[in-house]
Parts: structure tokens; C-alpha cells; sequence
């Protein structure tokens, strides 16, 4: 089962303006998310990650909010550059009981100049 | 601060042959994982290690998948036979103990499988 979903496969956004990545969850005992992003060629690199008790980190022009009653989080870019054109990862790690670290299938994200 | 380092980038097998992958982790960094990464996936962890005990390979196909980190340093992963379906990238990170956030990823090892 797809315990970690990305359910926009890409997404196209004008420059400066905000890009949202979306994610879901359905595993209430993972304690941490991460956001990864991925140039072609390249490994993973991280970006920012909020532990479940939080409901918001920033850092910089990456905002990423957590919402646990509907098992979701998101990552806003603000705002966007051509730079920031890439595959997005969002991450979940459970780190009680039987360790998990899954990643979702990604997003494709176009910052169009 | 050197990245993690893997080789070889790419490689070619025909079905049956055995592969065998290289990781060199950042310096300092006691956890290392593998990963596999199919096309359109997210990576999918195959195997971590803390130093060199494997405290979690509950996703490593045993009958054909190994794995070492015998100095608590550097790694292999080792495919023998390869299948056709193994055909993916093959991704190694590390990261600190006890680090709940970041790991650090390399380039990975694209293999393709005829």
C-alpha cells in the first residue's frame, strides 16, 4: 500500500508567483516529514522537514505546513524561480516501533521563466 | 564537506550476470541505507545500516540481494543473479545517528538489465 502520496504528478507555475506541492499520509505514526528535492542526474537533496508536532516550519522561501487531523502537508515556494524547476519528494519517517522512511512517487515542478 | 560517492554511475548486464555497487559515505556519518528507485517512483529503502550492523534489511530481497559495510564505512550492494525487473537506480545516502531529518544522498547507480 501507497502509505505516502503525491497525487499531482506535475505542476507548472509563472515565476515569482507560489508553488504548492501536495502530499498525504496515511500512517498516523510517523513523527517526522521531510521534502526532498531531485535534479535529473542527481541523488535526493533536502530541503526542510517539520516534526509532527508542529504544524508549520520556514525557512527561507520554503514554507512547509502540516495539518495531522487530515494527514496532510504541503510545501509552499515563495517565491518561485526557474531554479527551483525539479522533482519534489515529500518524505515520512516513523522512528517508533518498526522504523520507516517512505518516500512518495514525487512531483515535477516547472518554474516557467 | 565531500559528498557521498558511488560508483559505478552506470551499468549494463545481461540478465543472470551478477552487479555489484560501491558506496562511500560522508565522512563521520554512521547511518548509510541503500535505496531503490524505479522510474516515476519515490526511492524505496532496501537496507540501513548504523556502523556496520544492518539493524534494518526487512525490504532486501535475500535470495538474490546482499549487502556489507564491514568497516562501518564504506558499503556494497551486490545483485547476483540480476532479473530483468531489477532495473532501476540504486541510491546510497548516509546521514548522522540519530539524525530524525536529513540524509545525504549520491548521485546513484542507473542499471539496466537486458
Amino acid at each position: 500500500d501507497q502509505q505516502v502520496k503525491q497525487n499531482s504528478p506535475s505542476l507548472s507555475v509563472q515565476e515569482g508567483r507560489i508553488s504548492i506541492l501536495n502530499c498525504d499520509y496515511t500512517n498516523s505514526m510517523f513523527d517526522y516529514f521531510l521534502w526532498y528535492k531531485k535534479y535529473p542526474a542527481e541523488g535526493p537533496t533536502f530541503l526542510i522537514s517539520i516534526s509532527s508536532i508542529k504544524d508549520k516550519n520556514e525557512d527561507g522561501r520554503f514554507t512547509v505546513f502540516l495539518n495531522k487531523s487530515a494527514k496532510h502537508l504541503s510545501l509552499h515556494i515563495v517565491p518561485s524561480q526557474p531554479g527551483d524547476s525539479a522533482v519534489y519528494f515529500c518524505a515520512a519517517l516513523a522512528t517508533s516501533g518498526t522504523y520507516k522512511y517512505i518516500f512518495g512517487t514525487g512531483t515535477r515542478l516547472k518554474v516557467l521563466a | 564537506e565531500a559528498g557521498v560517492v558511488q560508483s559505478p554511475r552506470y551499468k549494463i548486464i545481461e540478465k543472470k550476470q551478477p552487479v555489484a555497487f560501491w558506496c562511500n559515505p560522508i565522512s563521520g556519518h554512521n547511518t548509510l541505507y541503500w535505496y531503490r528507485q524505479n522510474l516515476g517512483q519515490g526511492p524505496e529503502l532496501l537496507i540501513r545500516y548504523e556502523n556496520e550492523e544492518a539493524v534494518d534489511d526487512s525490504q532486501l530481497p535475500k535470495d538474490r540481494f546482499s549487502a556489507e559495510r564491514l568497516k562501518g564505512v564504506d558499503s556494497t550492494l551486490k545483485i547476483q543473479p540480476a532479473e530483468l525487473g531489477d532495473s532501476a537506480v540504486y541510491l546510497c545516502a548516509s546521514s548522522r545517528s540519530g539524525s530524525h531529518n536529513e540524509q545525504f544522498f549520491g548521485p546513484g547507480t542507473r542499471l539496466t538489465v537486458l
